[in-house]
């Protein structure tokens, strides 16, 4: 069984530019969530894909958008990046229909923007 | 306003010792809480959850107890190893919406450092 992979492990970028980060959910899971962990925090929920569209979503602007794709893996798109943007941006897969809650992460991508 | 509070930002035990590494939520509408553990550089891992209708769940070295009326749950880990040292995260889960599962709410963490 294939765990969360995400691409890519860092990532530079500088203020005003675009990201995309990328996600491969587990074998057999069909909902993605993507969430930002600051420094010295817990991860805050972005958004939630589910049957690629848009299922839920904290409190993020805008610019903060994702994808999902038939396979179930995801993209997250940051616009116009600014410096609090910094983070650890974790991908979480989920079932569906287990009901029980748990939602697996990968590692993380770490984007520090400049 | 923080919905999930681990007021505890680091915990030292000894090996074999009990770790009690404790968490407060204030919404009542939680279905789920879940206990993640998370090395430097690595994901959260999940370690173990419980359903808002239980009051304990066990696993191993792991039991979670919660207390509804206080709005409080735990994490026993027995007996502690250097293994678990890490950071433990307190998680709620807010009730499935739209046919999907609910996104998770995260406390703020507790760094447990378990001494040989």
């Amino acid at each position: 069984e294939t765990g969360v992979t995400q691409s890519p492990t860092h990532l530079i970028k500088t203020r005003g530019q675009q990201v995309t980060l990328r996600c491969s959910s587990q074998s057999g899971h069909n909902t993605v969530s993507w969430y930002q962990q600051a420094l010295g925090q817990g991860p805050q929920f972005i958004f939630q894909y589910y049957r690629e569209e848009e299922n839920g979503r904290g409190n993020f602007p805008p610019r903060f958008s994702g994808l999902q794709f038939p396979n179930y893996s995801s993209e997250l798109n940051v616009n116009a990046l600014e410096l609090d943007d910094s983070a650890l941006y974790l991908c979480a897969s989920s079932f569906s229909g287990t009901g029980k809650g748990e939602q697996y992460f990968g590692p993380g991508t770490r984007l520090t923007v400049t | 306003d923080q919905q999930v509070k681990q007021n505890s930002p680091s915990l030292s035990v000894q090996e074999g010792r009990i770790s009690i590494l404790n968490c407060d939520y204030t919404n009542s509408m939680f279905d789920y809480f879940l206990w993640y553990k998370k090395y430097p550089a690595e994901g959260p891992t999940f370690l173990i959850s419980i359903s808002s209708i239980k009051d304990k769940n066990e696993d191993g070295r792991f039991t979670v107890f919660l207390n509804k009326s206080a709005k409080h749950l735990s994490l026993h880990i027995v007996p502690s190893q250097p293994g678990d040292s890490a950071v433990y995260f307190c998680a709620a889960r807010q009730a499935d919406y739209g046919g999907s599962q609910g996104n998770l709410i995260f406390g703020k963490g507790t760094k447990l450092s378990v001494k040989p």
